[in-house]
């Protein structure tokens, strides 16, 4: 099955630094969505993208479609404790797979005051 | 508010037992999600419901059951046939199917002795 590669698998920064993390695929995706996760909830969509290369921004978080369809970026810039959490991307193929989105593993993110 | 609701947050069973999970959205979706969380890992769908009284196996359906009884309710039983159940249950629902921007509720952590 299609299978996303999310990177880093975790950071540690600390406040006030930018972050950015990636996902790659090897088969092409129609949308791609980034979601944050906080600890014993359920994950929340940030930002969703429907077109290669469009760059979409929500506050202090930034996201990219890549322009081949293999892979998207997340940035959150000037981070704050809040920020930690699990962020994941996902993906929507299209095809037979409509309606099926694929997750990536997960970037955990630690904030330090 | 509109949202879904997982019951209960935590569920314990002895191993040989089956259990089911509650998911119930009073935001008029029509698809809804079962989606399996182990760490590390990416969210795997279970089950998927495009409509009422329809229900379509997910990629890793063994073990597993639902029933779409109600539009609003999306319930799901772990049998004694799934061999590694301990883990975080996510129910998800979509306004329709295909819909790529799903709405997640809290979550129940199912661990099973």
């Amino acid at each position: 099955g299609q299978q996303l590669n999310q990177s880093p698998q975790s950071m540690f920064i600390q406040e006030g630094e930018d972050v950015s993390m990636n996902c790659t695929s090897s088969s092409i995706f129609n949308t791609w969505l980034w979601y944050k996760q906080d600890p014993g909830e359920g994950p929340v969509l940030l930002i969703a993208l429907y077109k290669a290369g469009e760059l979409t921004s929500n506050g202090r978080l930034t996201a990219q479609f890549g322009i081949t369809r293999k892979d998207s970026f997340l940035n959150i810039s000037a981070s704050i404790p809040s920020d930690v959490g699990i962020y994941f991307c996902a993906g929507h193929a299209g095809g037979t797979s409509y309606g099926k989105l694929t997750f990536g593993q997960g970037t955990i993110l630690t904030v330090h005051p | 508010d509109g949202g879904i609701t997982q019951s209960p947050k935590y569920l314990f069973r002895k191993e040989g037992q089956n259990v089911t999970l509650s998911c119930e959205q009073n935001l008029n979706h029509d698809a809804m999600y079962w989606y399996r969380q182990d760490p590390g890992q990416g969210l795997r769908l279970i089950y998927y419901s495009q409509i009422v009284n329809d229900f379509q196996k997910g990629d890793i359906a063994e073990g597993y059951s639902v029933s779409r009884e109600k539009k609003e309710s999306f319930p799901l039983t772990v049998t004694s046939a799934q061999k590694n159940p301990t883990a975080f249950y996510l129910c998800a629902s979509s306004i329709t199917w295909g819909e790529t921007a799903l709405h997640f509720g809290n979550g129940t952590r199912l661990t099973v002795t």
